[in-house]
């Protein structure tokens, strides 16, 4: 079955940097986009981009052009989000979602990784 | 961007009522999807291409709409259907989402 682990909570400080990961199981992890999505507290869902493993091409939310880097180790079934020059407004879940390549939806979702920025 | 508009923001519905939200677009797109998200946990496919239904998902739950309006519309409110719903459009980049409906039981 299809499984997406995401790493644990980060606390962080301002100004630095953080690396999420998503671990794939139950597919091929080459054959699908990942995207990430991010959710601010008690807020709504905010596209950041996705990327394509088998290849490595990415497409961003010009909104997160510079703050968020996708990668995606292929060896592992990984898929990383970095942020950088990290602020309190990037505190957040940050999910990551596989795309479906038939429906053409997310159809499975990582439990979310909580970012937490503060000094 | 396309900017999605959800109405109502929050509403309360009684088990076995009828319930309605919609979802405007600033421009018109192709279709719209819909999901669900439970306190705590991620979000669910719900409805997809307007009026599918993902798998699993009760026929009590339908979806309508074209252009730049659109709905979703649980025909007898169930207590499980309480959630958050969330309208997502991918016909322009960058992808969005509504700001969300919180249905909850009266």
């Amino acid at each position: 079955q299809v499984q997406l682990q995401q790493s644990g909570t980060e606390l962080v400080k301002p100004a630095s940097s953080v690396k999420i990961s998503c671990k794939a199981s139950g597919y091929t992890f080459t054959s699908n986009y990942m995207h990430w999505i991010r959710q601010q507290p008690g807020n709504g869902l905010e596209w950041i981009g996705w990327i394509y493993p088998g290849n490595g091409n990415t497409k961003y939310n010009q909104k997160f052009d510079g703050k968020a880097t996708l990668t995606a180790d292929k060896s592992s079934s990984t898929a990383y989000m970095q942020l950088s020059s990290l602020t309190s407004e990037d505190s957040a879940v940050y999910f990551c979602a596989r795309w479906d390549n038939y429906y053409w939806y997310f159809d499975f979702w990582g439990p979310g990784t909580m970012v937490t920025v503060s000094s | 961007e396309i900017v999605l508009t959800q109405s109502p923001t929050t509403m309360a519905a009684s088990p076995g009522e009828k319930v309605t939200i919609t979802c405007r677009a600033s421009s018109s797109v192709s279709y719209m999807y819909w999901y669900q998200q439970k306190s705590g946990a991620s979000p669910k496919p719900w409805i997809y291409e307007t009026s599918k239904l993902a798998s699993g998902v009760p026929d009590r739950f339908s979806g309508s709409g074209s252009g730049t309006s659109y709905s979703f519309t649980i025909s007898s409110m169930e207590t499980e259907d309480a959630a958050t719903y969330y309208c997502h459009q991918w016909s322009s980049t960058p992808w969005t989402f509504g700001g969300g409906t919180k249905l909850e039981l009266k």
